[in-house]
């Protein structure tokens, strides 16, 4: 069946370092692609997210880029911030009749 | 406000007894859908429904039930709990474009222990 996987399942940065995190589908029909953070204790809140026609995209410090070819998505956080700490999940989907895979979500720690 | 609601928030149970867990949302939106959270696997999908009257099955739907008579409803139903189905639920809804997926907005979470 369609799966998402992602690397790393966690990462320790010191603060003001830059943050990457990948993902690969398999469903080749997949078409959106976004990103959730979960702070502890909370529900998932999208960060970004990125579709099939873009290969690119950035809000602040927060960008997204897409090969579709290669069947991966990757999310950059520059200058990490403590609240930056967080699960971080990338998803997978096609039309809004399908079903939305998540990857098993990567653990951030940014250290002061 | 807009917001996904999901009651209750938390839960113990015994294995067997039948319980619902509702969920609403004040937002419109046409796609409604149910997540279980386990340490290490992420949110699994449980069942979705593209509209009223219109649902599927996730990728883990084995021991549920869902129904959608309204639109802003879309209650979770487990006719005889077993421990293995002890989890964090997440509800989700989303708008619907056809062809294009949108962003989801989650519930706040119900933490359901089975024993």
């Amino acid at each position: 069946g369609e799966n998402v996987e992602q690397h790393p399942s966690t990462l320790s940065v010191q603060e003001g370092d830059s943050a990457v995190i990948k993902c690969t589908y398999s469903d080749s029909a997949s078409n959106y692609f976004p990103w959730y953070k979960q702070e502890l204790g909370k529900r998932p809140q999208l960060i970004i997210d990125i579709r099939s026609n873009v290969g690119e995209k950035k809000d602040q410090r927060i960008a997204v880029t897409l090969n579709k070819t290669a069947k991966h998505f990757s999310l950059h956080i520059t200058e990490t911030q403590p609240e930056d700490s967080a699960v971080y999940f990338c998803a997978a989907s096609g039309t809004s009749y399908d079903k939305v895979i998540f990857g098993p979500g990567t653990s951030l720690s940014v250290i002061p | 406000e807009a917001q996904v609601t999901q009651n209750p928030r938390y839960l113990i149970t015994v294995t067997g007894k039948k319980l619902t867990v509702t969920c609403s949302q004040n937002m419109n939106h046409e796609y409604m859908s149910w997540y279980r959270q386990d340490p290490g696997l992420g949110l699994r999908q449980i069942y979705y429904s593209m509209n009223v009257e219109v649902t599927d099955k996730g990728d883990v739907p084995e021991g549920y039930k869902v129904s959608r008579k309204e639109k802003r409803n879309f209650p979770l139903i487990l006719e005889s709990p077993s421990p293995n189905q002890t989890s964090l639920y997440f509800c989700a809804s989303s708008l619907s474009g056809g062809e294009r997926s949108y962003e989801q907005y989650f519930g706040p979470g119900t933490r359901l222990t089975v024993t």
